[in-house]
């Protein structure tokens, strides 16, 4: 079974730096989707950015990126220039691909909150 | 507005009751789904519809009944309420795949609190 590991309950940053977020995965398929969502103490999921396993190069969305590494089945979400409305809880999550029956949902980590500083 | 909405947002009930959560999008997605979270924020699959059917089931108590009358419409019925199933639902839906991925978009959350 998929697994997804975030490894950081807790994260502190300063405002104005850049903070990496760790997830690693577990699986065996070839093809899969990661994909990150950011959970405000309002309680929203809010989608942030998407990795497909055969995607050459890191995705980036704004002030995200993903640290995609394969090798060592990584996805580590890199948040740059941190604001204070960036303090929320964050979930790496992943999608295996239809043909191993799943049916398109996602499989959440754990989490990691993130605290920024002024 | 484009959205997953879902309702209530608050459901404060006793145990042994029974009650329904709501939930439609108008994003014209095609695959629905029922996510819990828990206490302690983990987010686990409980169902996911595609075009009106059933395709996955987790293992979720049969005192959780899910209803979807349209592609639109993912509705949540529990029986019998017990304490343990206070949480937050999470509704949600995407579209078939895509080159971005297809990401599930959310609803806003039910919390569920069972005294």
């Amino acid at each position: 079974a998929q697994k997804i590991t975030q490894t950081q309950p807790g994260m502190f940053v300063q405002e104005k730096e850049a903070v990496t977020l760790d997830c690693t995965y577990d699986t065996s398929d070839q093809s899969y989707g990661l994909f990150w969502y950011k959970q405000p103490s309002s309680g929203e999921m809010i989608f942030l950015i998407y990795q497909g396993s055969y995607d050459e190069q890191n995705a980036t969305e704004g002030r995200y990126s993903l640290n995609f590494q394969k090798a060592r089945k990584s996805a580590n979400l890199v948040i740059s220039a941190s604001q204070l409305g960036d303090s929320a809880m964050y979930f790496c999550a992943m999608r295996r691909p239809i043909s191993s029956g799943s049916a398109r949902q996602l499989t959440f980590g754990s989490g990691t909150q993130l605290t920024v500083l002024p | 507005d484009t959205a997953v909405s879902q309702t209530p947002k608050y459901l404060v009930t006793q145990m042994g009751n029974d009650k329904s959560i709501k939930c439609e999008q108008n994003l014209g997605h095609d695959t629905m789904y029922w996510y819990k979270q828990d206490s302690k924020k983990f987010l686990k699959i409980m169902f996911s519809y595609n075009n009106k059917e059933l395709i996955i089931n987790e293992t979720v108590p049969n005192r959780f009944s899910p209803k979807s009358p349209d592609k639109a419409h993912l509705n949540l019925h529990i029986n019998s309420l017990e304490l343990g199933d206070s949480a937050v639902y999470f509704c949600a839906s995407s579209s078939p795949l895509s080159s971005r991925g297809s990401p599930l978009h959310f609803g806003n959350g039910t919390r569920l609190t069972v005294t």
